[in-house]
């Protein structure tokens, strides 16, 4: 079955980075891209951006644009988010989420807590 | 950057009620629209994509319409465990974006 399992919970201090793992299994990796998608806490959902695990193509949103990295691993089946210059405002769960079709993520990762805090 | 709002902000009903949730895009994303089901502490789950289409594993009480800028989520009649929040997705083709609406919670009565 697919699986997307992310690394754990990480507290930051502001001004540092984090990089978050997202190691899939149950399917081909290079067969679909994935996104990254964040969650503050009690808001909404929050599109981060995506990388194609086929040949490492990537769109980021603009407001996280010279941030934000992202990279896979294909000996691994592995996707990365690196969030560089933590702020507060970047405390959240952030999601890994397997693409499915024109616009929609049929599989998600369980979810990472990134806390940045003084 | 095309704007997702979604209406009401809180639906509350009851079990076996029906309940119509409403999309609008701020310009056409013709039919590259998803809808999405997150209860706390959860992941979100894949209902609707491309605007009408159930995913898999679904079931049939969810149903999604639309096209352009006006989309509909309707849950034909509630059952408990479909009390939570909704959010619907569009993506942009230029440049290539995707955005989330704010997300409908729907609660018990």
């Amino acid at each position: 079955q697919v699986q997307l399992v992310q690394s754990g919970a990480e507290v930051k201090k502001p001004g540092a980075s984090v990089k978050v793992s997202c190691k899939a299994s149950g399917y081909t990796f290079t067969s679909y891209g994935i996104s990254w998608v964040r969650q503050a806490p009690g808001q909404g959902l929050e599109w981060m951006g995506w990388i194609s695990a086929y040949n490492g193509n990537t769109n980021y949103a603009q407001k996280l644009q010279g941030r934000v990295t992202m990279t896979t691993d294909t000996s691994t089946s592995t996707a990365y988010m690196e969030l560089r210059s933590l702020r507060s405002d970047d405390t959240a769960v952030y999601y890994c989420a397997r693409d499915f079709g024109s616009v929609a993520y049929d599989y998600w990762g369980q979810g990472t807590l990134v806390t940045v805090s003084s | 950057e095309i704007v997702l709002t979604q209406s009401p902000a809180t639906l509350s009903l009851s079990p076996g009620e029906r309940a119509t949730l409403s999309c609008r895009a701020s310009q056409s994303v013709s039919s590259y629209l998803a809808w999405y089901q997150q209860k706390p502490g959860q992941a979100p789950r894949l209902l609707i994509y491309d605007a009408s289409n159930r995913a898999t594993g679904i079931p049939a009480r969810f149903s999604g319409s639309g096209s352009g800028t006006d989309f509909t989520l309707t849950i034909s009649s509630l059952e408990p465990e479909d009390f939570a929040v909704y959010y619907c997705q569009q993506r942009s083709n230029w440049p290539r974006s995707f955005t989330f609406g704010p997300g409908t919670k729907v609660d018990i009565k």
